[in-house]
């Protein structure tokens, strides 16, 4: 089992600033770096799947980086909008399974 | 639409009840798996199944039971010998066998309360 941390837990931001959070991930065995968006009441929904040392992703507003040789990965929203809150969710991988972190819950002020 | 329907949305069961939640997907996707939510804890994986009529204990398989008759559906089994029921249950599916680097499209969840 693989422990994936993800930090802050929650935090609160005015809409229009931007803001990153933290996926923390052991980096041996590395295979895969899962970001999900998860709104309440609505299911959890892919946002990047990463695999390679140095990878950046871009989706509107919201990028992330990977880093797997020190074992982490970031999740940037440029601008946030009262849309962007929600609980983001990232997931590390060995071969066979995806381990999840508990979550980052993002809550834009409007 | 295609997607992934569970249900029920929320439901309660009597200690010693058997339940079955129910997972159908209509994406075509070969690979179905059934996590569990607990509060303050990642998602964990309970079983997962990569083709019709096979499937895969994940790392919280006790208790549980699942069958894969229809490539389709997925549906899971909540039985009396799981000690800790009471949890926000997804269904997700994945394109091709299982991987890591396989995207998962999730279900919106059963919760389960146990009585």
């Amino acid at each position: 089992i693989l422990n994936v941390e993800q930090s802050p837990q929650s935090l609160h931001v005015q809409e229009g600033d931007s803001t990153n959070f933290t996926c923390s991930f052991p980096s041996s065995n590395f295979y895969a770096l899962h970001w999900y968006r998860w709104e309440t009441a609505k299911s959890p929904e892919a946002l990047f799947v990463m695999t390679l040392n140095g990878d950046e992703k871009k989706k509107g507003r919201i990028s992330a980086t990977l880093n797997t040789k020190e074992g982490y990965s970031y999740l940037y929203i440029k601008g946030s909008q009262p849309e962007d809150s929600a609980t983001y969710l990232c997931a590390s991988s060995g071969a066979n399974n995806l381990f999840f972190g508990t979550g980052t819950r993002l809550t834009v002020i409007p | 639409d295609g997607g992934i329907t569970q249900s029920p949305k929320y439901l309660f069961r009597k200690e010693g009840q058997n339940v079955t939640l129910s997972c159908e997907q209509n994406l075509n996707h070969d690979a179905m798996y059934w996590y569990r939510q607990d509060p303050g804890q990642g998602l964990r994986l309970i079983y997962y199944s990569q083709i019709v009529n096979d499937f895969q204990k994940g790392d919280i398989a006790e208790g549980y039971s699942v069958s894969r008759e229809k490539k389709e559906s997925f549906p899971l089994t909540v039985t009396s010998a799981q000690k800790n029921p009471t949890a926000f249950y997804l269904c997700a599916s994945s394109t091709g066998r299982y991987s890591g680097a396989n995207v998962l499209t999730f279900g919106a969840g059963s919760r389960l309360t146990v009585l």
